[in-house]
């Protein structure tokens, strides 16, 4: 049973234009969610996090959306630069994942920049 | 200076074989994790420690054994290799904050079993 879902497996964005990740989770005991960055042959590198008591937090060229009622994250990248061409993740933990700070992962979303 | 070291990086073995990856953090974390990804690009979690001490074990075989000799160190041995075991293993660490802990991971393992 996959608690966290990343629905779309890739996504092309031309360069400059905004890019859209979403992930979809089923338990509502998660209150803390995380977006990893994975370029390949190398490990995931953490981007950006939301606490469930927020909404939106924001870094730079990188959003991250939390609608808690649809159970629905969303990141945003605007602009989008080649750089960014990587597979990223989704991850949830907290009192769902039994407190213990486990992360609980999407199965990925190829993102490919365009120039 | 790497954060999270694994070695090696690449192992082929045959089925049958015991092998072991090795993982080590410089970064003062007090908790490390190994993870596996499979050919379906799912990661999930294996084994966690905390200073030392286990503290998750998901359903994996007893085939596989973690060591952790000290905070700094996550062993992962596995005995009886067997086709299904071939994946990317990706030793993490992270601060202790249970719930809501950002992981740093080492660069990953390839395992494959012939």
């Amino acid at each position: 049973d996959q608690q966290v879902k990343q629905n779309s497996p890739s996504l092309s964005v031309q360069e400059g234009r905004i890019s859209i990740l979403n992930c979809d989770y089923t338990n509502s005991m998660f209150d803390y969610f995380l977006w990893y960055k994975k370029y390949p042959a190398e490990g995931p590198t953490f981007l950006i996090s939301i606490s469930s008591i927020k909404d939106k937090n924001e870094d730079g060229r990188f959003t991250v959306f939390l609608n808690k009622s649809a159970k629905h994250l969303s990141l945003h990248i605007v602009p989008s630069q080649p750089g960014d061409s990587a597979v990223y993740f989704c991850a949830a933990s907290g009192y769902g994942s039994g407190n213990t700070g486990k992360l609980i992962f999407g199965q990925g979303t190829t993102l490919q920049v365009k120039p | 200076d790497t954060a999270v070291s694994q070695t090696p990086k690449y192992l082929v073995t045959q089925m049958g074989n015991d092998k072991s990856i090795k993982c080590e953090q410089n970064l003062g974390h007090d908790t490390m994790y190994w993870y596996k990804q499979d050919s379906k690009k799912f990661l999930k979690i294996m084994f966690s420690y905390n200073n030392k001490e286990l503290i998750i074990n998901e359903t994996v075989p007893n085939r596989f054994s973690p060591k952790s000799p000290d905070k700094a160190h996550l062993n992962l041995h596995i005995n009886s290799l067997e086709l299904g075991d071939s994946a990317v293993y990706f030793c993490a660490s992270s601060q202790d904050s249970p719930g809501a802990n950002v992981l740093t991971f080492g660069a990953g393992s390839r395992l494959t079993v012939l």
